[in-house]
This record gives C-alpha cells, structure tokens and sequence, in this order.
C-alpha cells in the first residue's frame, strides 16, 4: 500500500504571511495532484505535476514535485482569508501493467485557516 | 455543464436499512470513483470502474455495492447500514492519458458529495 503523509495537518496563519505543505512517500508516483476543498463541498483540482522536478505557479501558489517523483510542495506567497481551506494531495500510480486505472492514494489532509 | 452530481446532499438511516447514493457525470469519462471522506484520514476509495459494466473494488469496499450499466451513472448502493458507515461520500469521474507505458490521471472532477449518518 502506498501512502502519502501531508504535513502539517493543521496551519493557523494572520494574512500576508507565506506557508509551504509538505507531502510525502516512500513510493514513486507517475503524477502529483493538488486540492483544495472547502466545507460542504468536494475538492476542486489545483495542479496536476507529472515530471520529476517539475515547478508549476498559479498565481500565489507554486506547487513542486521532487526529483525522484516522491514527494511534493505547496507553497503560498502572501495568505490570504480566501485561501482558508482543506488542502489535499493526491498520487497517481505508475500504470505499469495496466493495472492502476487512474487510483488515486491520498494524504490526511492539512487544514489551512487564514486571519484577517 | 453540470460535471458530476451527486444525490441526496444529506441522509440519515437506521442501522440495518439500506439504500443508493446516486452519481452521474456529463462529461463522457470512462473512468469513475467513489471515495468516502472521514475526519483526519484523507479519502479512502470504496470502489471503481473502467467503463460501463466493469467494476472492482478499492481500499474499503465491504458493506457497499456499485454498478455501472451507462457511461454516465455509478450508483453506490449501501446493504444493511452500519454506525461504521457514517462518512461524506464523493464520487468522482476522470480522464487518463492513453497510450505508452505510463497513463496518467490528470485529475478528479468531484461531486459535492452525501453525507450519511447512521444511527
């Protein structure tokens, strides 16, 4: 069983502030998935990194996937109170064979909270 | 475009009764999931399928039933409820890049999910 441990599990930062979330494995994954999800709802895709070393930016946010595709970062510049949320990653399985199908192993989760 | 729906948004069961979580997706994706989401623990995958008429199971798959006549609906039917079953369950629809050694999932689209008790 492949497992991703995501931390830290709880963030409480004031507004402005920058914070990184950590996921990692033993295993090796062929692509690293981030959400984020708010109350009530399901979690929405932020970025899919499939290449080792691989460095996406979207807007604030700037998601990293480790050289040996084990293990990735979220990293946020200047929180904000929209920001505040579930966040979540999630690794694909090498199809090797066939036989991952798309299954996703996902992290506990870090529970993110932004103050004015 | 609606993505993927999910009925009821809450329901409460007695321990021992049963019933059908519903799942449909419009955007003509073969592969569909369902998770259940529990407090601290990620989501787990319940069960799965690859196309219409193929199924099988996930992580946790006891106490639950899937099938998948269309391409668009996966239904999740619960038998004899459990407290153990209390849980926000998403399903959740997906595309692969095809072709090569390597698929990749380039990403879930996630219904809002049901959230059941059990008591």
């Amino acid at each position: 069983t492949q497992l991703l441990e995501q931390s830290p599990q709880f963030l409480s930062i004031q507004e402005g502030e920058n914070l990184t979330v950590y996921c990692n494995s033993s295993s090796v994954f062929s692509s690293l998935q981030w959400y984020r999800q708010e109350p009530g709802e399901g979690p929405v895709l932020l970025v899919t990194v499939v290449t080792g070393g691989e460095v996406k930016k979207l807007k604030r946010l700037t998601f990293q996937f480790g050289d040996a595709r084990k293990d990735s970062s979220l990293h946020i510049t200047a929180a904000q109170p929209g920001d505040t949320g579930l966040y979540l990653c999630a690794g694909g399985k090498p199809n090797a064979g066939g036989t991952s199908y798309g299954k996703l192993t996902f992290g506990q989760g870090t529970i993110l909270t932004v103050h004015p | 475009n609606a993505g993927v729906t999910q009925t009821p948004k809450f329901r409460i069961l007695k321990i021992g009764q049963s019933m059908t979580l519903q799942c449909t997706q419009d955007m003509n994706h073969n592969y569909m999931y369902w998770y259940r989401q529990d407090p601290g623990m990620g989501l787990k995958l319940i069960y799965y399928s690859v196309g219409a008429g193929i199924t099988d199971k996930g992580e946790v798959p006891n106490g639950y039933n899937v099938s998948r006549s269309t391409t668009e609906d996966f239904p999740l039917r619960l038998e004899l409820a459990a407290p153990s079953q209390t849980s926000v369950y998403f399903c959740a629809s997906s595309y692969l890049l095809r072709g090569g050694f390597l698929m990749t999932n380039y990403g879930y689209t996630f219904g809002s999910g049901t959230r059941l008790t059990v008591v």
